[in-house]
């Protein structure tokens, strides 16, 4: 089945404990990102990828990193959470073919809560 | 920059009834286009987009969205909304015209609660 997961789908942390959350698409799509949403807000994109080893920032970058080391793994590192990276997160992938035009698959979300 | 807007942060409408769900954008060039439909405690499921042509595009669950150049808007739209169809969505839009980091980015509106009742 073609699908993105991510994992965990649940954390809780506390502020300054490093974390990473996994991402992975089977469907061998270039394009890759992460997603935090929230209330009132929408969702916000915090990087993306274009291929392997090609990252750029989204809207909202700070306080996190990604790396892109293989085609079907995208992992976002927290590497010091603060309580106002309390979020939903959500991975997406989409084919490059075409150019930007294909629509994106999500994730089912990670729900993160850090105290 | 490219920015989108989703004038309504929720729409109530009768079983049966036509449905809007408004969205407008701003970019330098011409857009490319997204709906995107969450359902509770779901992720997001593609619902349809605007590359170019037809201004008028359908997509799934009988959705339909219209594209307005001279209104840069996109409003997503169904001719009989079913309670089923109660959910959060975004509209989301990309510039294929920006250079550099910011050709790959994607930006949504902040979503919309339809709600449908019986």
């Amino acid at each position: 089945e073609a699908q993105v997961t991510q994992n965990p789908r649940y954390l809780i942390t506390v502020t300054g404990k490093k974390l990473t959350v996994t991402c992975s698409q089977n469907m061998n799509h270039e394009y890759m990102s992460w997603y935090r949403q929230d209330p009132g807000l929408g969702l916000r994109q915090i990087y993306y990828s274009m291929n392997v080893e090609v990252t750029d920032k989204g809207d909202v970058p700070e306080g996190y990193k990604v790396s892109r080391k293989e085609k079907r793994n995208f992992p976002l590192i927290l590497e010091s959470p603060s309580p106002n990276q309390t979020s939903l997160y959500f991975c997406a992938s989409s084919l490059l073919a075409g150019g930007l035009t294909n629509e994106q698959f999500f994730g089912p979300g990670t729900r993160l809560t850090v105290l | 920059a490219q920015s989108v807007a989703q004038p309504e942060d929720q729409v109530n409408v009768a079983e049966g009834n036509p449905l809007t769900v408004k969205c407008t954008y701003s970019v330098s060039g011409n857009p490319y286009l997204f709906w995107y439909v969450q359902y509770p405690n779901r992720g997001l499921q593609f619902l349809l987009k605007y590359i170019t042509g037809d201004n008028l595009v359908k997509g799934s669950y009988g959705f339909e969205a219209e594209f307005n150049k001279s209104q840069t808007s996109f409003h997503l739209k169904k001719p009989s909304a079913l309670v089923s169809d109660s959910a959060l969505y975004f509209c989301a839009v990309r510039d294929p015209n920006a250079g550099g980091t910011s050709y790959g980015k994607l930006t949504f509106g902040q979503g919309t609660i339809l709600t449908v009742h019986p």
